[in-house]
């Protein structure tokens, strides 16, 4: 059973770019949730994704958005890159039933904003 | 506002003996709890939850109290192991919504000295 991969692992940008992380869920799983993990800080909910549309939004501007693919791998974008995006962005695969709440995540990508 | 706080930024114990972890909750509609231990550089590794139909879960040397009209859960470990040496966050959903967004607090930094 493969589990949650994201790439790249780290990535320097500057202000006003553009950036696209991906992830790949574990095998079975059909949710992708993406969290956003500033330094001393627990990962804040950006978005969710359920057989590929939006399936719950946290508190995040437009410029942040998503892509869920028919595997149920994932893209998060983000546009008008800002210093305070700098982060660990985390990706966590789940399976959408009742009675499963666990969500598995990857190992994150360090996006750093200079 | 923080609707999961975890109150203590770090926690010091000595291999053998009993770490406790706290955290507490101010959102009546979280009714599943888990933890998660992250280690550098790794994504959030799921350890042990409970529902709120249950005050204890057990697994290994891993216990989860949850005591609902104080709003306050704990992780207990024992013997604790210098391995277990990581970041902790507690983590809560409510079960009833639409999508299966976590809340996390902001993390223990546990340190078991060997």
């Amino acid at each position: 059973e493969t589990g949650v991969t994201q790439s790249p692992t780290h990535l320097i940008k500057t202000r006003g770019q553009q950036v696209t992380l991906r992830c790949s869920s574990q095998s079975g799983h059909n949710t992708v949730s993406w969290y956003q993990q500033a330094l001393g800080q627990g990962p804040q909910f950006i978005f969710q994704y359920y057989r590929e549309e939006e399936n719950g939004r946290g508190n995040f501007p437009p410029r942040f958005s998503g892509l869920q693919f028919p595997n149920y791998s994932s893209e998060l974008n983000v546009n008008a890159l800002e210093l305070d995006d700098s982060a660990l962005y985390l990706c966590a695969s789940s399976l959408a039933t009742r009675n499963y709440n666990e969500q598995f995540f990857g190992p994150g990508t360090r996006l750093t904003v200079l | 506002d923080q609707q999961v706080k975890q109150n203590s930024p770090s926690l010091s114990v000595q291999e053998g003996r009993i770490s406790i972890l706290n955290c507490d909750y101010t959102n009546s509609m979280f009714d599943y709890f888990l933890w998660y231990k992250k280690y550098p550089a790794e994504g959030p590794t799921f350890l042990i939850s409970i529902s709120s139909i249950k005050d204890k879960n057990e697994d290994g040397r891993f216990t989860v109290f949850l005591n609902k009209s104080a709003k306050h859960l704990s992780l207990h470990i024992v013997p604790s192991q210098p391995g277990d040496s990581a970041v902790y966050f507690c983590a809560a959903k409510n079960s009833g919504g639409s999508n299966y967004k976590l809340t996390f607090g902001k993390g223990t930094l546990l340190t078991v000295n060997p």
